[in-house]
């Protein structure tokens, strides 16, 4: 079956420092491929994704780019910021399942002034 | 316009009783998820629906989870007997894509409590 194996957290950042969430995924069929993100308080809302190999999905100085050679689809930013603190969730939807989603267990995400 | 609706926004309830969650999709939403998120932890997938299909319950944790979708819309999850084990956030999405490439759009959740 589907899964989605996510970098575990939680993770600590200064203001300005760059971001790396690592997301891994197997797949029987040809996925999507999407990171949600849920604020404090708040949520889930989808961040940004990618529907093919090579496809970069970018959103609030966020960017993921669909790597099928390594099934990955890493999340990064340059610098983050304080209202950047949240819980980041990957996620995969597979036509060959009907489009069913399989979600990772989410990192949470902290950023220190 | 309208989002995925959810009510109650919070249930309090006693050991032992039933309790039915609602959720009203996005309008033209063929694809509807219920998942469960207990505190500190991620989404635990529950059932799908997928407009005429037979839903997919391999996520239903136990026989006293059960859901329906009437009509191709409103979505009803009832659990019967409930545990304090049940206590959690438990969260509704719909999307109109059959194939996938569309995001879940999701509705704020029902925090159920089991006293």
């Amino acid at each position: 079956g589907n899964s989605v194996t996510q970098m575990e957290g939680p993770v600590t950042l200064s203001e300005e420092a760059f971001l790396t969430i690592n997301c891994t995924y197997t797949a029987t069929g040809y996925p999507s491929l999407f990171w949600y993100v849920q604020y404090p308080g708040e949520g889930l809302q989808l961040l940004l994704k990618a529907t093919k190999a090579d496809d970069k999905g970018s959103n609030k100085g966020f960017e993921a780019t669909y790597r099928k050679e390594t099934t990955s689809f890493h999340l990064e930013k340059g610098s983050v910021q304080v209202s950047d603190s949240a819980v980041y969730f990957c996620a995969l939807s597979d036509q060959s399942n009907a489009g069913k989603s399989t979600f990772g267990d989410g990192t949470t995400l902290t950023v220190k002034p | 316009g309208a989002g995925v609706s959810q009510s109650p926004s919070n249930k309090v309830t006693e050991k032992g009783k039933d309790v039915e969650l609602r959720c009203d999709p996005i309008s033209g939403h063929t694809a509807l998820y219920w998942y469960r998120q207990s505190l500190g932890q991620g989404l635990e997938f529950l059932i799908y629906f997928q407009g005429n299909s037979a839903p997919d319950k391999s996520g239903l944790p136990s026989d006293r989870f059960s859901a329906e979708r009437t009509g191709g819309s409103v979505s009803t999850l009832t659990i019967q007997r409930t545990q304090q084990e049940d206590s959690a956030v438990y969260l509704c999405a719909s999307s109109w894509d059959r194939a996938g490439n569309q995001p879940q759009h999701f509705g704020d959740g029902t925090r159920l409590s089991i006293l």
